[in-house]
């Protein structure tokens, strides 16, 4: 069984100022990591994805992510965030090989202020 | 491109009604699967579909159903609506196994009401 932890419901950051969303992850086997976004109703899309390789991933948007085996962890940045950056995002896993299911977190919304 | 087509986007039932969702989607995806959307729940998979004729159930699977019997479609059905049924139900699609599965595409949503 695989299961993910978002450790903040909410974030309220300035624009222009860094922000970091964490998000911890258990599987038993290899994982695949993903970050979707979810703006004010719509559907979800994704920001970036962890298959393997460099630890350091690069999405869309600016947004970055950083896979960290030892602490099962895969937070995500920016560095200067947007008004437009205020959204809901999630992180997702799904065991590699076959056809995988794939588990989302509860979300964390991120409220720039301007 | 349409991608993943998801009607209606609101619905109002009452206890005891039945319906279907429908979700559709035009890239040639083996995989399609379900998701309801509660507040401080996150997104819960219902249903999924690994091609057509075949399903398989997920997290919450109970008083929905579903079939796959082509590529582009996978409806699902409330068989008897209950009010712990209202949610925002999502369809997603991905191209399939391996580094594709987590990939997914997302129609925008239908709203359920159930009174």
């Amino acid at each position: 069984a695989q299961s993910v932890t978002q450790l903040d419901s909410q974030v309220p950051v300035f624009e222009e100022a860094p922000v970091e969303l964490r998000c911890n992850y258990s599987s038993s086997v290899s994982v695949y990591l993903f970050w979707y976004v979810q703006y004010p109703n719509q559907g979800l899309q994704l920001l970036l994805k962890y298959l393997s390789g460099s630890t350091l991933v690069k999405g869309i948007n600016g947004f970055e992510a950083e896979f960290n085996k030892s602490q099962t962890s895969f937070h995500l940045r920016k560095p200067s965030v947007h008004i437009s950056d205020t959204a809901e995002y999630f992180c997702a896993v799904s065991s590699t090989g076959g056809y995988q299911k794939v588990t989302f977190g509860i979300g964390t919304k991120l409220q720039v202020i301007p | 491109n349409a991608g993943v087509t998801q009607t209606p986007k609101f619905q109002v039932l009452k206890t005891g009604q039945s319906m279907t969702l429908q979700c559709a989607q035009d890239m040639n995806h083996e995989y399609m699967s379900w998701y309801r959307q509660d507040p401080g729940m996150g997104l819960r998979l219902i249903h999924y579909s690994v091609g057509a004729g075949i399903t398989d159930q997920g997290e919450v699977p109970n008083g929905y159903n579903v079939s796959r019997s082509t590529t582009e479609d996978f409806p699902l059905r409330l068989l008897s609506a209950a009010p712990s049924q209202t949610s925002v139900y999502f369809c997603a699609s991905s191209k399939g196994q391996g580094v594709n599965t987590g990939e997914l595409f997302f129609g925008e949503g239908s709203r359920l009401t159930v009174l």
